[in-house]
């Protein structure tokens, strides 16, 4: 079965410092995809980053990095330079292969963002 | 580029009765899946459709359905509404299924059951 942990419920950051969101993953399987999602109040998830399983760079795009330590099985995001408009909850999430475009999702990392 | 659309944003029904969600993928996109967010499970998949056929089906009972047209809007149904179905229902547009193509989400329809 696949499991996402994410173990931190709740983050606390400063403004323009950096932060960094843990996730942990359990499977065999060898072929996945490996993205983070920002949501904000609103509710709506906004796509971050990917990782690809086989991707031997970690991904980066922008402020937004992606820490892949495949023989961990970690996979955390680095968020640099903390703006307010970071405050939301950041959700770690995995695809497979064999099960098309189904996401596991983890339980969810609530940051806020510190003047 | 217009995004993922979803209607009703809102929506307030009584048990027993039924529901019916509609999602818009982003032009071009031919995979739809549904999820269901809850406080208490977080987020779960519901299905996935691509190219009007459904691909994959999470553990929800068969209350729980779903269809997709061939333009690739697709609907969620709910019948026999009870309580525990409150949730923010969440509807995501890819180019196609596979691990590499990221999902794009709308910005959810919050269904509340009385």
């Amino acid at each position: 079965a696949q499991k996402i942990t994410q173990t931190q419920p709740g983050m606390f950051v400063q403004e323009k410092e950096a932060v960094t969101l843990d996730c942990t993953y359990d499977t065999s399987d060898q072929s996945y995809g490996l993205f983070w999602y920002k949501q904000p109040s609103s509710g709506e998830m906004i796509f971050l980053i990917y990782q690809g399983s086989y991707d031997e760079q970690n991904a980066t795009e922008g402020r937004y990095s992606l820490n892949f330590q495949k023989a961990r099985k970690s996979a955390n995001l680095v968020i640099s330079a903390s703006q307010l408009g970071d405050s939301a909850m950041y959700f770690c999430a995995m695809r497979f292969s064999n099960t098309g475009n189904q996401f596991y999702f983890g339980t969810g990392t609530s940051l806020t963002v510190i003047p | 580029k217009a995004g993922v659309t979803q209607t009703p944003r809102y929506l307030i029904k009584t048990r027993g009765q039924q529901v019916t969600l509609s999602c818009s993928p982003i032009s071009g996109h031919r995979s739809v899946s549904w999820y269901q967010q809850t406080p208490g499970q977080g987020l779960q998949f519901l299905f996935e459709y691509f190219s009007e056929t459904q691909r994959n089906k999470g553990n929800f009972p068969g209350r729980f359905s779903g269809r997709q047209f061939s333009n690739s809007r697709s609907e969620m149904n709910v019948s026999t509404l009870e309580l525990g179905d409150s949730a923010l229902y969440l509807c995501a547009s890819s180019l196609w299924p596979g691990s590499s193509y990221e999902q794009y989400f709308g910005p959810g329809t919050r269904l509340t059951v009385t």
